[in-house]
C-alpha cells in the first residue's frame, strides 16, 4: 500500500491564481480531512469527508473547495491564491473518527505552498 | 475549555531525564482523544488513541493517562533520548472534527 499520497510537494502561486493539491488513499478509508499547518498553531482542520459524496467545514474553509467524488481521491482547491494561504497542507485519512475503535490519522507527507 | 489546550508549549531535557505533558480537552460529549509525535520535515505519526477514562497506554518508554471527566490526558516519556525530539500533538474528537492542539515541542540534549 501506498498509504496516503500528495501531490505537489512544493508550489509557488501567485496572488489570484487557482491551483488544486491532490490527495489520494489506498487502504479504503472513509474519513478524508484536510488541515494546514502554521508556525505555533498545530493543525487547523480545513474540510473533511465521511465517504464519497459527502463533505464539511472544519475549522478555516474559507478560500477553499473540496470534493469527494470517489473513496480515495480527495483534491483540496484554492479559489483565488492569498498571500494568508502560504502554508504546509496535509491530508490524512482514517477508517472512521467514530466510536470506540482504534483508529488512528494517516498523514501524507504534506504539500508546501508559497503564494506571492 | 472550549478546545484543545497543551502544555508547556516548549520543553528542554537532558537525555536521560523523564518528562511528561498535558493536553485539556473539553470533557462534554468525548468520544476519543489522540496523541501524535511530529518530527520535523514529516508526517504526523499516531502514538496512542484513548477513549475510555482511566485509559493507559504505553509504548516503550511512552505512555499516556486519560481522565474524560475533568478533561485531561497526560503524556509521559521515561528515560528520553535525542531522538524524541520532536512536536507531540493530542487532539479532541469532536463531532466529526479532529481538533488539534498547538503542540509541544520537545527538545532532548546528549
Amino acid at each position: 500500500n501506498a498509504g496516503v499520497t500528495q501531490t505537489p510537494k512544493f508550489q509557488v502561486l501567485k496572488t489570484g491564481q487557482s491551483m488544486t493539491l491532490q490527495c489520494a488513499q489506498d487502504m479504503n478509508h472513509e474519513y478524508m480531512s484536510w488541515y494546514r499547518q502554521d508556525p505555533g498553531m498545530g493543525l487547523r482542520l480545513i474540510h473533511y469527508s465521511v465517504g464519497a459524496g459527502i463533505t464539511d467545514q472544519g475549522e478555516v474553509p474559507n478560500g477553499y473547495n473540496v470534493s469527494r467524488s470517489t473513496t480515495e481521491d480527495f483534491p483540496l482547491r484554492l479559489l483565488s491564491a492569498a498571500p494568508s494561504q502560504t502554508s504546509v497542507y496535509f491530508c490524512a485519512s482514517s477508517l472512521t473518527p467514530r466510536g470506540r475503535s482504534q483508529e488512528t490519522q494517516y498523514f501524507g507527507p504534506g504539500t508546501r505552498l508559497l503564494v506571492l | 475549555i472550549l478546545n484543545v489546550e497543551q502544555s508547556p508549549q516548549s520543553l528542554h531535557v537532558q537525555e536521560g531525564d523523564s518528562t511528561n505533558f498535558t493536553c485539556s480537552f473539553p470533557s462534554s460529549n468525548f468520544y476519543a482523544l489522540h496523541w501524535y509525535r511530529w518530527e520535523t520535515a514529516k508526517s504526523p505519526e499516531a502514538l496512542f488513541v484513548m477513549t475510555l477514562n482511566g485509559d493507559e497506554k504505553k509504548k516503550g518508554r511512552i505512555s499516556a493517562t486519560l481522565n474524560t471527566k475533568e478533561g485531561y490526558s497526560y503524556l509521559y516519556i521515561k528515560g528520553s533520548q535525542p531522538e524524541d525530539s520532536a512536536t507531540y500533538l493530542c487532539a479532541f474528537l469532536k463531532g466529526n472534527k479532529l481538533v488539534f492542539g498547538a503542540g509541544t515541542i520537545l527538545r532532548v540534549k546528549s
